[in-house]
C-alpha cells in the first residue's frame, strides 16, 4: 500500500466553521490531489498540486483552498463549511514519471465530513 | 472536453454470473485507461490498466481491452463472486502540455448475491 495518511478520518462540524483536512504521504511523489465523492457524481477533483507551493483548481474548487508547504503534506481547507460540503474526501498521489509510463495514482482511505 | 461515461448502476448479479460494465471515453489525446475498485468504507484501488490501443489489462479474473476504434474500455469477468461486490470506476489519464489530467467516470455499484 502507498504511504498515504488522511486526517481526520471522520469529522462532524457546524455550518460556518473552518475545517482543515490533512493528507500526508511518505512516497515523495510530486503530484497530490483532493477529490470529493458524492452519490451520482462519482469522484470530482477539487484542487491539485504539482509541487511545493504549486497548486491549481479542479472542477469543484469554490469554497475550498489548499496549501502545500512541504512535499509530504497537502492541506484542504473549507473556509466556511456549508451543508453542501458534506462528503467523503479522498487524497491521492502520483509520480509524474509514473503517469507518463501509464502507471497510476494512489488513494488514501478517505475522510468523512459531515456539516450540520 | 475529455470525459468518461460508464453504465449506470446499480448492477445486481448472482454468484458465478458473467459481468460486463461498459465504459467509453472522449479524449483529445492518447490516454491511458484504468479501472479502479472501491470496497465499502475504503479508498479506491487500482484494478487494472491499459496504456495503448489493443492492450488488455487483467487482474483477479477481471479483464478490459483498450479499443481505440470504439473508444471503449469495458470491464468483464467470467464468474463473479460475492467478494466482488464494490463500486467500479473507469478512468483515464492524459498528459497535456506537461501536466496530467485525470478524469473519472461516476462509478457503477455491483452487488453479487450468493
Amino acid at each position: 500500500d502507498a504511504g498515504i495518511t488522511q486526517s481526520p478520518r471522520h469529522k462532524v462540524t457546524e455550518t460556518g466553521t473552518p475545517v482543515t483536512l490533512r493528507c500526508h504521504q511518505t512516497e515523495n511523489h510530486r503530484y497530490m490531489y483532493w477529490y470529493r465523492q458524492d452519490p451520482g457524481h462519482g469522484l470530482r477533483l477539487i484542487h491539485y498540486s504539482y509541487g511545493v507551493k504549486d497548486t491549481d483548481k479542479g472542477e469543484v474548487s469554490d469554497g475550498y483552498s489548499v496549501s502545500r508547504s512541504k512535499t509530504e503534506d497537502f492541506l484542504l481547507t473549507l473556509e466556511s463549511a456549508t451543508s453542501s460540503q458534506t462528503s467523503v474526501y479522498f487524497c491521492a498521489i502520483s509520480d509524474y514519471r509514473a503517469l507518463l509510463s501509464g502507471n497510476t495514482i494512489y488513494f488514501g482511505e478517505g475522510s468523512w465530513l459531515t456539516v450540520v | 472536453g475529455d470525459s468518461v461515461t460508464q453504465m449506470e448502476g446499480p448492477v445486481t448479479l448472482s454468484e458465478e454470473a458473467f459481468l460486463t460494465i461498459n465504459c467509453t471515453y472522449t479524449a483529445t489525446g492518447y490516454p491511458s485507461l484504468f479501472w479502479y475498485v472501491q470496497y465499502p468504507g475504503e479508498g479506491l484501488q487500482l484494478l487494472l490498466k491499459a496504456t495503448k490501443a489493443d492492450d488488455k489489462g487483467s487482474n483477479k479474473g477481471f479483464e478490459a481491452t483498450y479499443r481505440k476504434e470504439t473508444t471503449s474500455f469495458h470491464l468483464e469477468k467470467g464468474s463473479v463472486q460475492v467478494s466482488d461486490s464494490a463500486v467500479y470506476f473507469c478512468a483515464l489519464i492524459l498528459t497535456q502540455g506537461g501536466s496530467e489530467k485525470l478524469v473519472f467516470g461516476k462509478g457503477t455499484k455491483l452487488t453479487v448475491n450468493p
